[in-house]
């Protein structure tokens, strides 16, 4: 079975400087992997998705992802944060291309200090 | 908007009421997923239907009952809740394929 693990509940960093939300999983096959973001108030949204083409994915906003299989990460990044990017952020692992087997993360809140 | 809707967006019911959550999609998509988000824990996958039938019930209380009466649209009808229901229930739609989920902006509920 997949798991995900988020290894920070919270992560703070000034705004104008990088951002970096660690994400690792568990697969016993070739996992697609997601990110979601979730504002306060909203539903989650899509950010970027590894679906087995490259390693180095690029999602909205001015996020990435890069997969390694060797670490099993799927850590997202952003060169430079913005006050917007406030939220709770989602990894996602998925073992079969159902759609009905998407394990979440507990999510890591971003916040953005001016 | 996602291409989820989810009404109504804030919902306030006593413990004896009965009330209904609506999820509507029209993405072409053929599954349907609810899901409970509380404060301070991970989202619980609640109910699974695929093609209009339901393949997942993660030992949801009966008080819960869900209904899928074709591919784009679910309900989640409620009764006799208990406080501890507060919580945000968000609707998810998907394509066999993986492609990830579309949620609805959900549905914030207090049970008094």
């Amino acid at each position: 079975a997949q798991s995900v693990t988020q290894l920070d509940s919270h992560v703070s960093v000034s705004e104008g400087t990088p951002v970096l939300l660690r994400c690792n999983y568990s697969s016993s096959y070739s996992p697609s992997l997601f990110w979601y973001v979730q504002h306060p108030n909203k539903g989650l949204q899509l950010l970027l998705k590894y679906t087995s083409a490259a390693t180095l994915v690029k999602g909205i906003n001015g996020f990435e992802a890069e997969f390694k299989k060797s670490e099993t990460s799927f850590h997202l990044t952003k060169p430079s944060a913005h006050m917007s990017d406030a939220a709770e952020y989602f990894c996602v692992v998925s073992e079969r291309n159902y759609g009905q087997n998407f394990v979440f993360g507990p999510g890591t809140r971003l916040s953005v200090l001016p | 908007e996602t291409g989820v809707t989810q009404t109504p967006r804030h919902l306030v019911m006593g413990m004896t009421n009965k009330k209904s959550l609506k999820c509507e999609q029209h993405l072409g998509h053929n599954a349907m997923y609810w899901y409970k988000q509380s404060a301070k824990k991970p989202l619980e996958l609640m109910f699974v239907y695929s093609l209009e039938e339901r393949v997942e019930n993660n030992s949801v209380p009966s008080r819960f009952s869900p209904e899928c009466p074709n591919s784009s649209h679910l309900f989640l009808h409620l009764h006799t809740l208990q406080p501890e229901d507060s919580a945000l229930y968000l609707c998810a739609s998907s394509r066999t394929g993986g492609d990830g989920y579309t949620f609805g902006s959900g549905t914030r509920l207090t049970v008094v």
